[in-house]
């Protein structure tokens, strides 16, 4: 079946990096761009960051722009968050989303996050 | 482009119709999603281009709408319905999601 699943999480201090994996199985990995959304505790989805399925297209929000570079390898069915320069308020749960279908960019299979905490 | 939802939280009895709003500061086609997320869960796809149900997703759920104004329609609320409902825009980079609605039981 259609899976994605999230792994990097950490406890992580203010201005040090991390990176996030997404690793896809059950579809044909390298027809479908992917979305990274993130949930700061308690407050709503925020959009973070989008691939194309071939990797030549990214998308970023403005509060990560110039921080987190998202990538894939598709020879490993697997997409990346890199963040650096983290900050406080980048504490969140981050999801990876799937394509909903190679032409639609809904969110169609989501993983179950990992919970990224920037602290001292 | 922003999204503006409407209203923040309602309470419900089972059976009862429900309306959540959505509205785009500038026109969006029917570029337009809802989510649900459950405590502690990953949202789910409800509901793609505006009024498209997604697999698996009860008959009760409906969406509507075009341009810059979007309803959620539950027909029938029921228990399991409990939740928090998002839309998001996906018209155009960056992508935008409206503030939530949290839906619950009376």
């Amino acid at each position: 079946q259609v899976q994605v699943v999230e792994s990097g999480g950490g406890v992580v201090q203010p201005g040090r990096s991390l990176r996030l994996s997404c690793a896809a199985s059950g579809f044909t990995f390298s027809n479908y761009g992917i979305h990274w959304v993130r949930q700061a505790p308690g407050k709503g989805l925020e959009w973070v960051a989008t691939i194309s399925y071939d990797g030549s297209h990214s998308y970023y929000a403005d509060s990560v722009r110039d921080r987190f570079t998202i990538s894939r390898d598709n020879s490993k069915n697997t997409v990346y968050l890199q963040m650096s320069s983290l900050r406080t308020e980048d504490t969140a749960v981050y999801y990876c989303a799937k394509f909903l279908l190679p032409t639609d960019a809904s969110l169609g299979n989501w993983g179950q996050g990992t919970l990224v905490t920037v602290s001292s | 482009i922003q999204m503006t939802q409407s209203p923040s939280s309602l309470s419900a009895s089972v059976g009862d119709r429900v309306i959540i709003t959505c509205r785009a500061s500038q026109g969006i086609q029917n570029d337009l999603g809802w989510y649900q997320q459950k405590p502690g869960k990953a949202p789910n796809l409800l509901i793609f281009a505006a009024s498209n149900l997604h697999s698996g997703v009860p008959l009760r759920f409906s969406g509507s709408g075009s341009g810059t104004d979007f309803t959620l329609t539950i027909s029938g609320l029921q228990p399991e319905d409990s939740a928090t409902y998002f839309c998001l825009q996906d018209h155009s980079y960056p992508r935008t999601f409206g503030q939530g609605t949290k839906v619950d039981i009376k």
